[in-house]
């Protein structure tokens, strides 16, 4: 297994369309997690899902956003009617099981810039 | 809520310098404690990890104490290398594993 795997790695979408981004957990780990990273900033968590549940979601998650995870494999992102603000890397992670003390697999990211 | 504060950067040093990257966090409970580290053009990877009080991770010449006293998981090197330039993210695990709050992350460059 190479990771968690993000695509596409790059989104440039005009103001007003829609986007949809795909992770690729790695195989056997049940958790997966989305993140929003901005210039200078620290990962922000968008949601999570154990299997195909989302079990939490962020404030930061407005509803123009989406995610989904249909047979608990991979995951996708959807963002509706783009805003210049939703500019930023989507960062995707995995991890196995439960408990604080497991590691998040982090993917390369899809960095998206609305024009 | 719980929340890491982590040192601002740019950090500059020399190669071979003594590297330390403070990082205090406020959280419920005792939370597991994670230094990520970013490269060019690279995703996240963990660098490091402590579960409880008083653990020590260490990694690649880095290591880290977890300071329930203090509530600081500083990191700290050695002897740095051009090729530790890269980004550190100080991060803070909730006692569930549901949710990450990572830093603002520090920018290191070691120069030769």
């Amino acid at each position: 297994d190479t990771g968690v795997s993000q695509d596409p790695r790059h989104k440039i979408t005009k103001r007003g369309q829609n986007v949809t981004f795909r992770c690729d957990p790695i195989s056997e780990h049940n958790r997966l997690y989305w993140y929003r990273q901005t210039l200078g900033q620290g990962p922000e968590f968008l949601t999570y899902f154990q299997n195909e549940a989302q079990l939490e979601k962020s404030r930061l998650l407005s509803d123009r956003f989406s995610a989904e995870r249909p047979k608990g494999s991979f995951s996708t992102l959807e963002i509706q009617r783009t805003e210049q603000g939703d500019s930023a890397m989507y960062l995707c992670a995995s991890s196995l099981g439960e408990g604080s003390y497991n590691e998040q697999f982090f993917g390369p990211g899809t960095r998206l810039t609305v024009l | 809520g719980d929340s890491v504060t982590q040192m601002e950067g740019p950090v500059t040093l020399s190669e071979e310098a003594f590297l330390t990257i403070n990082c205090t966090y406020t959280a419920t409970g005792y939370p597991s404690l994670f230094w990520y580290v970013q490269y060019p053009g690279e995703g996240l990877q963990l660098l490091l990890k402590a579960t409880k009080a008083d653990d020590k991770g260490s990694n690649k010449g880095f290591e880290a104490t977890y300071r329930k006293e203090t509530t600081s998981f500083h990191l700290e090197k050695g002897s740095v290398q051009v090729s530790d330039s890269a980004v550190y993210f100080c991060a803070l695990s909730d006692l569930t594993g549901n949710q990450f709050y990572f830093g603002t992350g520090t920018s290191l460059t070691v120069i030769p």
